[in-house]
């Protein structure tokens, strides 16, 4: 599985953007980009995905380097919900057994201040 | 529209019992997987079962094991509870996974405790 790297751990202070990078520098081309959160004794929960193209939805945004060697994650106004932790996850759409198998990394935990 | 729903929330179980929690998708999803996150531990990756088959299996003994049943609803059996098996329990779904970038998603998760 590709793997990848994200810091352990991030801070921002309320209303302020906050921006979380992933490193995937053994990407293949079938490999979606998918983010992910999770909140204290929940489930995981979809933020956003995108496979080469900048992706924008109501949560996010998802900027994706040219080579595909590495993405970010933009939250425009982090408020005190957003503190989670935050999984960068390559799902590959090839098909396969290693297909519908998210492999979650350690994640960053994003602290928010008020 | 429902999420993905899971029961019990909460399982107290002995050592050497067995466990059996369950899940039901959103409706129109016809792909569970299950997942595992043991205490400061990630999630790891147990089954996959797409159209009432195991499409894919983790590094998990057999004594996991489950099913999908024709509406699309799946269980996960865990036999010969171990103590190291208490962890939270993630079911998630998708449509077929199939299609580009299909989205899975999770429910609440099942506690469950191996005294």
């Amino acid at each position: 599985d590709a793997k990848t790297t994200q810091p352990n751990s991030m801070e921002s202070n309320e209303e302020e953007p906050v921006h979380l990078p992933c490193n995937h520098s053994t990407i293949s081309g079938t490999d979606y980009i998918h983010w992910y959160r999770q909140l204290p004794s929940q489930g995981p929960e979809y933020v956003i995905h995108g496979l080469t193209s900048n992706v924008n939805n109501r949560m996010a945004s998802l900027a994706i380097a040219e080579d595909r060697k590495s993405s970010t994650l933009i939250l425009h106004r982090a408020t005190l919900r957003d503190a989670a932790v935050y999984y960068c996850i390559l799902r590959d759409i090839a098909g396969g057994t290693s297909y519908g198998k998210l492999t979650f990394g350690q994640g960053t935990i994003l602290t928010v201040h008020p | 529209e429902a999420g993905v729903t899971q029961s019990p929330t909460h399982l107290i179980k002995t050592r050497g019992q067995q466990a059996t929690l369950r899940c039901s998708p959103i409706s129109g999803h016809t792909s569970v997987y299950w997942y595992q996150q043991a205490l400061g531990l990630g999630l790891q990756f147990l089954l996959w079962y797409d159209e009432g088959e195991e499409r894919n299996r983790g590094n998990f003994p057999p004594r996991f094991s489950g099913r999908q049943f024709p509406n699309y609803s799946s269980e996960l059996n865990v036999n010969a509870l171990e103590l190291e098996d208490s962890a939270l329990y993630l079911c998630a779904s998708s449509l077929r996974a199939g299609g580009a970038g299909n989205t899975i998603y999770f429910g609440e998760g099942s506690w469950l405790t191996v005294v």
